[in-house]
């Protein structure tokens, strides 16, 4: 079974600055994907960014970032000049490749202060 | 382009009482999702349907927890009998296919009270 681990129940960054989320998984599987989804008080969970296992290139969208590296089973999420509309709870997920269900982790809350 | 679309938004029930919860996926999308996300946690996968066929429910309680995906289109969660342990927010997702690579796209979940 595949299990997603995020560390830090609760972040907190001043607007402008960056900020980096931890996420570990485990898995013995070599092709997969792994997902940032970004889940505001409205509850809608919104996919931030997505990564192929098989790239080795770090995904990039706008402000937010990944450094993936799959040796060490590791997969943050950086977010740039930070702005106050980015405070959510913030999950890990993963998915196998031949596989159904998007297997998340426990979240992190990120706070941002003016 | 219509997100998905749940009912209610919340719900409050006692104990031993039965729920269903509604759900519209976006338009042409095959494959339907239901989660269930327990406070302080991630969500978990319930029951997956491609058109309205089940492709994975085993994490489906199925002595109380049933789905159905009637016509490909919508999809209702029952839960019958409720226990306090089912309060949670329930959220349905669609996506075009049920691939890895295809976006799975969130509706804003139906809270539900067990009390």
């Amino acid at each position: 079974a595949q299990t997603v681990t995020q560390s830090q129940p609760e972040m907190s960054v001043q607007e402008a600055e960056t900020v980096t989320l931890s996420c570990t998984y485990d898995t013995s599987e070599s092709d997969y994907y792994l997902f940032w989804y970004k889940q505001p008080p409205s509850r809608q969970m919104i996919l931030v960014i997505r990564q192929e296992a098989y790239k080795q290139q770090n995904a990039t969208e706008n402000r937010f970032s990944v450094n993936f590296q799959k040796a060490a089973k590791s997969f943050s999420l950086k977010i740039s000049d930070s702005q106050l509309g980015d405070a959510a709870m913030y999950f890990c997920a993963y998915r196998y490749i031949s596989g159904y269900a998007l297997n998340f982790g426990k979240g992190t809350s990120l706070l941002v202060t003016p | 382009e219509a997100g998905v679309a749940q009912s209610p938004r919340y719900k409050i029930i006692e104990k031993r009482q039965s729920v269903a919860f509604w759900c519209n996926p976006i338009s042409g999308h095959a494959t339907l999702y239901w989660y269930q996300q327990i406070l302080g946690q991630g969500p978990k996968l319930l029951i997956q349907f491609q058109n309205n066929g089940v492709v994975d429910d085993s994490q489906l309680p199925k002595d109380r927890f049933s789905a159905e995906r009637l016509k490909g289109v919508d999809s209702t969660l029952k839960i019958q009998p409720a226990k306090l342990e089912d309060s949670a927010v329930y959220l349905c997702a669609s996506s075009l296919e049920g691939g890895a690579s295809y976006e799975q796209y969130f509706g804003p979940g139906t809270r539900l009270t067990v009390t």
